[in-house]
């Protein structure tokens, strides 16, 4: 069964420091990964996408990087900066089974960067 | 704008109640899903569909249903049988595909009174 784990659960650092999260799946039968964005009560805003056959995605000051056969996964963000402070959560659709095109969820990691 | 509403925000059940979560989009996407997350967790699937009048379980289940009457509209609701309902709960919707990205609604919590 696919698990995917996120380190640290926690993060705080200083406003412009670069910072990476990390991602992990058990399974490397998968379609493709996803980052999220979550804010305190809200829904989730789609980050970034990387299919299967993709190493990395680029948006601003976001970059994903995706190594299928280690299952792992890092969000790497340049120059933080106080607003962006949220959970960033990462997902896996399976390649598989029951679960075949679904997205697994880990559960995520908090960060906040201070002023 | 393009997106998905759901409604209401908050809601509050009480014990032996059903109640219904509405989630609408206008993005004209075949696939529809809903999730539940609890606190410190990540997000579980609870049903998905992938076309009009049709839908499957995901890992949770037991003591929700759903219908797909409609390509916009995917409505959950919450029964009685569901003993720990108190949770937030986010609709999504993507193209077909399994390569698509989903894309999540603002979410409902739900209470219990």
């Amino acid at each position: 069964k696919q698990e995917v784990t996120q380190i640290p659960a926690a993060l705080s650092v200083p406003e412009g420091e670069n910072l990476v999260l990390n991602c992990s799946f058990t399974d490397s039968a998968i379609y493709n990964l996803q980052w999220f964005r979550q804010d305190p009560g809200k829904g989730l805003t789609s980050l970034l996408l990387i299919q299967s056959s993709q190493r990395e995605q680029t948006s601003g000051r976001l970059n994903a990087s995706l190594d299928k056969s280690s299952g792992r996964s890092t969000l790497y963000i340049a120059a933080s900066q106080p607003g962006d402070s949220a959970t960033y959560l990462c997902a896996v659709v399976a390649d598989y089974g029951g679960s075949q095109g679904n997205l697994i969820f880990g559960k995520g990691t908090k960060l906040s960067v201070k002023p | 704008d393009g997106g998905i509403t759901q409604s209401p925000k908050y809601l509050f059940r009480k014990e032996g109640q059903n109640v219904t979560l509405s989630c609408e989009q206008n993005l004209n996407h075949d696939a529809m899903y809903w999730y539940r997350q609890d606190p410190g967790q990540g997000l579980r699937l609870i049903y998905y569909s992938q076309i009009v009048n049709d839908f499957q379980k995901g890992d949770i289940a037991e003591g929700y249903s759903v219908s797909r009457e409609k390509k916009e509209s995917f409505p959950l609701t919450v029964t009685s049988a569901q003993k720990n309902p108190t949770a937030f709960y986010l609709c999504a919707s993507s193209m077909q595909g399994f390569d698509q990205p989903q894309h999540f609604g603002d979410g409902t919590r739900l209470s219990i009174l």
